[in-house]
């Protein structure tokens, strides 16, 4: 399998602040990777696919980038909304597998 | 707008089969661009892929849990299952099922829409 790590595992930041979610594959991955937003009691959203094509509907503050290993989910002016757990999520190989999450809280 | 929903017991005995139903209305299940999938979430924890099909019923399962796991599909129903045996309660999660996006390639891609989940409680 392909393991999917994910740093850090909690985030405390500001409304406005940047905020910068890394995910390493332990193999090259090539750019099939997702990011998924989730809200306590609620299904994950797809926020980000192939490492940086932002789904419809997203915000623009939202970006994805990297390819091989090493993969990196920015909010670019975090916003009240964000307050959430973020996934992400390798697809090269027939087994699929998430990263372990990364909880974003108020600082 | 397609949507997902699960349905199933709530409760499964230990040792039991856990046996779940995910009905995609809004949509065909037969669409040729995508797979459809289970996942799993234990509470307080990650997100765990339990396997996909495709409409014509080719299957991908988890290694993990490969030898434990059956998933089927009934395009005339619109549904595909989730079966899984001898359940314990490490298998005590909400149940996702989800349609992934297929790649050019024909392998799978990004889980697009979620159903909103259903919890499972393996207990005596």
């Amino acid at each position: 399998d392909i393991q999917m790590t994910q740093s850090p595992s909690t985030l405390s930041a500001s409304v406005g602040d940047r905020v910068t979610i890394t995910c390493r594959a332990s193999q090259s991955i090539s750019s099939w990777l997702a990011w998924y937003q989730q809200k306590p009691g609620k299904a994950p959203k797809l926020l980000i696919y192939k490492a940086s094509s932002l789904e419809s509907g997203v915000p623009s503050r939202f970006s994805g980038s990297g390819s091989g290993t090493e993969f990196t989910l920015t909010i670019s002016s975090l916003q009240p909304d964000d307050f959430a757990t973020y996934y992400c999520q390798q697809y090269n190989s027939y087994a699929v597998t998430f990263g372990q999450g990364t909880k974003v809280e108020i600082k | 707008q397609l949507q997902l929903q699960e349905s199933g017991p709530g409760l499964v005995k230990p040792s039991e089969t856990l046996s779940l139903t995910c009905t995609v209305s809004g949509g065909s299940i037969s669409s040729s661009s995508y797979y459809w999938g289970w996942i799993r979430q234990p509470p307080g924890k990650g997100l765990e892929w339990i396997g996909s099909i495709y409409y014509s019923g080719s299957t991908y399962y988890n290694p993990s849990l490969k030898s434990r796991v059956t998933i089927s599909v009934d395009t005339s129903k619109n549904q595909f299952s989730l079966k899984l045996s001898s359940v314990t309660a490490a298998d005590t999660a909400v149940y996702y099922c989800a349609r992934l996006r297929r790649r050019y390639s024909g392998s799978q891609g990004a889980f697009d829409i979620w159903g909103q989940g259903t919890m499972v409680t393996v207990s005596s």
